[in-house]
């Protein structure tokens, strides 16, 4: 299983980029790499997903490398609404027994 | 809109007791998941299901059992509750293992 990895943690002011990066050094050929938000109370809620380079949505960016053992969810001007807990979630390739979510960091974005 | 339900978002039961939490779905999806959420440990996978009657256990299938008689509707069983079983309960559905998964609002279940 692709073990994932991502700071506990951020910290951020109104209007500034966050990019958050998630580790997954054992990620298989075929995984998807896969980016949750989540609010207090609610269900976490997809943001975007890649394979490789790079993926723009309306929210956010994400970045992998050519290596792909790592990705970088990129945030751009976040605001207070923002503050919230960031999953990455790598796997699919084998189905579902393969994916793998982080334990996710939170966001705190402060005015 | 995809609309994911969970049958309680809070439930309190006691130790021993079996306890049932249901999930349902209105997107036809063939794939349902039943995820726990622990303080630090992020969410793990209980279960999960890619059609009727069919499942597989996730990392940590222990202690649960899951029902899938018709294709809306995902089940999780806690045989015998305990209190390592407090946590909160995230049920959700996907099309392939490559798509987003559409999550309910959870189940907050307390066993005492």
């Amino acid at each position: 299983l692709a073990k994932t990895t991502q700071p506990i943690s951020m910290d951020s002011y109104e209007g500034q980029e966050v990019n958050i990066t998630c580790s997954h050094n054992n990620i298989a050929t075929n995984d998807y790499i896969t980016w949750y938000q989540q609010f207090p109370s609610q269900g976490p809620r997809f943001i975007i997903q890649g394979y490789k380079t790079k993926v723009t949505n309306e929210v956010a960016s994400l970045f992998i490398p050519a290596d792909r053992k790592s990705s970088t969810l990129s945030l751009p001007r976040v605001s207070l609404s923002d503050t919230a807990v960031y999953y990455c979630l790598v796997g699919g390739s084998s189905g579902y027994s393969t994916l793998t979510f982080g334990k996710g960091t939170m966001l705190l974005v402060s005015p | 809109d995809v609309k994911v339900t969970q049958s309680s978002r809070y439930l309190v039961k006691r130790t021993g007791e079996k306890v049932f939490l249901e999930c349902v779905q209105d997107m036809d999806h063939e794939n349902m998941f039943w995820y726990r959420q622990d303080p630090g440990l992020g969410l793990r996978l209980i279960y999960f299901s890619y059609d009727v009657k069919m499942k597989e256990k996730g990392d940590i299938p222990e202690g649960y059992s899951v029902s899938r008689e018709k294709k809306e509707r995902f089940s999780l069983i806690l045989e015998s509750a305990s209190t390592n079983q407090t946590s909160m309960y995230l049920c959700a559905t996907g099309e392939t293992a490559y798509n987003e998964q559409f999550f309910g609002p959870g189940t907050r279940l307390t066993v005492l």
